[in-house]
This record gives structure tokens, sequence and C-alpha cells, in this order.
């Protein structure tokens, strides 16, 4: 049981290009999140999913697309990289499911990007 | 949209001390988390609670529900307890899968 898995750790980009951040989870659970963390700012939603086949933008969307093609996978794509998107960036799940709803929430390890 | 603030922004302490982080929301809750991270890691979840009081350890998490305020407490600290210590909730009904944050407490431990 890996938990939450994101993939790359580390990325450097050039203004304009294009990356996807993989966000995996051996956990069945329901929802999951992207969010990036900048100093002083704590941690913003970018988007999330309710489930299979479902994503919604959150706080700061702009920039980014998502999908959600497999209930495990929840993938972050930036289309044409900007300085302004170099930030740290997590992902997240909860489980959601149940007469509790239980909302403990997973954390990957982080990808560290930087856009120049 | 629930606000939540914590305070200290940053802490610190000497090694044995007994540390305190509040957390306070402004709308109901489904549930409050405590989150560490060390400097340049990943996000951990410390504990999850929607009522009472909650002990892992050194660590303890109490809620007040109807003050809408949760502290954090760590007991005997040591240089390892170092990290950012974020407080977030769970909104509400259909809301309960939405995560706010707090910006975070820093804390360092010296030796």
């Amino acid at each position: 049981n890996a938990g939450v898995t994101q993939t790359p750790k580390f990325r450097v980009l050039k203004t304009g290009q294009s990356m996807t951040l993989l966000c995996a989870q051996d956990m069945n659970h329901e929802y999951m999140y992207w969010y990036r963390q900048d100093p002083g700012m704590g941690l913003r939603l970018i988007h999330y999913s309710v489930g299979e086949g479902t994503t919604a933008k959150g706080e700061v969307p702009d920039g980014y697309n998502v999908s959600r093609l497999k209930k495990q996978n929840f993938l972050l794509g930036l289309e044409s990289a900007a300085p302004s998107q170099t930030s740290v960036y997590f992902c997240a799940s909860i489980n959601g499911q149940g007469a509790s709803r239980n909302t403990e929430a997973f954390f990957g390890q982080g990808t560290r990007l930087t856009v120049v | 949209k629930n606000e939540v603030e914590q305070s200290p922004q940053n802490l610190t302490a000497q090694e044995g001390e007994f540390i305190t982080i509040n957390c306070s929301y402004s709308v109901g809750i489904s549930a409050l988390h405590w989150l560490q991270q060390h400097p340049g890691g990943g996000i951990v979840s410390l504990f999850m609670l929607s009522s009472g009081k909650k002990k892992h350890g050194r660590l303890i998490a109490t809620i007040n529900i109807q003050e809408k305020h949760s502290s954090l407490h760590i007991t005997a600290s040591h240089p390892r307890d170092s990290a950012v210590y974020i407080c977030a909730v769970s909104g509400s009904g259909g809301s309960n899968y939405k995560l706010t944050f707090g910006k975070g407490t820093l804390l360092t431990v010296n030796p």
C-alpha cells in the first residue's frame, strides 16, 4: 500500500513548455485534489475531483487543466508554463465513502516545479 | 467560505518545553485536521478530529466545536519536532470533501 504517489518530484521547465504531473493513489479514494504551496500563501486548491470522470475548479485554476480518467489517477497539466507557476505542488486524496464519509486526508510528497 | 486562522505564525522553543499552537475557524465543519510538514518535505496527517481530544505519543489535539477553536500541544518538545504545523478544516454537509487550510505555524525547537 503506497498511499499517494506523485511524479515527478522535481522539474525545471522553460517558459511556454508543457508538462503533466501524475498523482496516483491505491486506497480506492473518491476525492482527489491538486494544491500549490507558495511562501506566505499556504496551500491553495487548483482543481479537484469527487469521482472518476469528474473534475472541478478550485481557487486558482487558471493555466492548469486536469483529468481523472481512472479512479486511482489524477493528472495535472500545464499547457504553457509561466514563471508564476513556479511552486511546490501537492496532490491529496480523501476516502469520502461510507456512512461516516471519512475525510482523513493523505498527501503526496510534492513536486517542486521551477519555470525559468 | 471558511476562514482558518493559526497562531502564532512562528514559534521558537527550547528542547523540553511544552508547545501550544492554536487554530480558529469561522463556520461549521465536519472535521479538523492537523498536518505536519518538515522543511522541504511532504505533508503528513497527524490528527483528524471532530470533537473532544486525541493523543498520539507526545502530541495532543483538542477541539471546541462551540468556540470553533482547536489546539495542538506538544509535550517535552524535541528538535525533531521542528516543522511547519498546518491546521485544515473539512466543510460541513455537502462540502465535507473541501479542505480549507491555515497558513501554518513554523516551529523551531532548539537543543
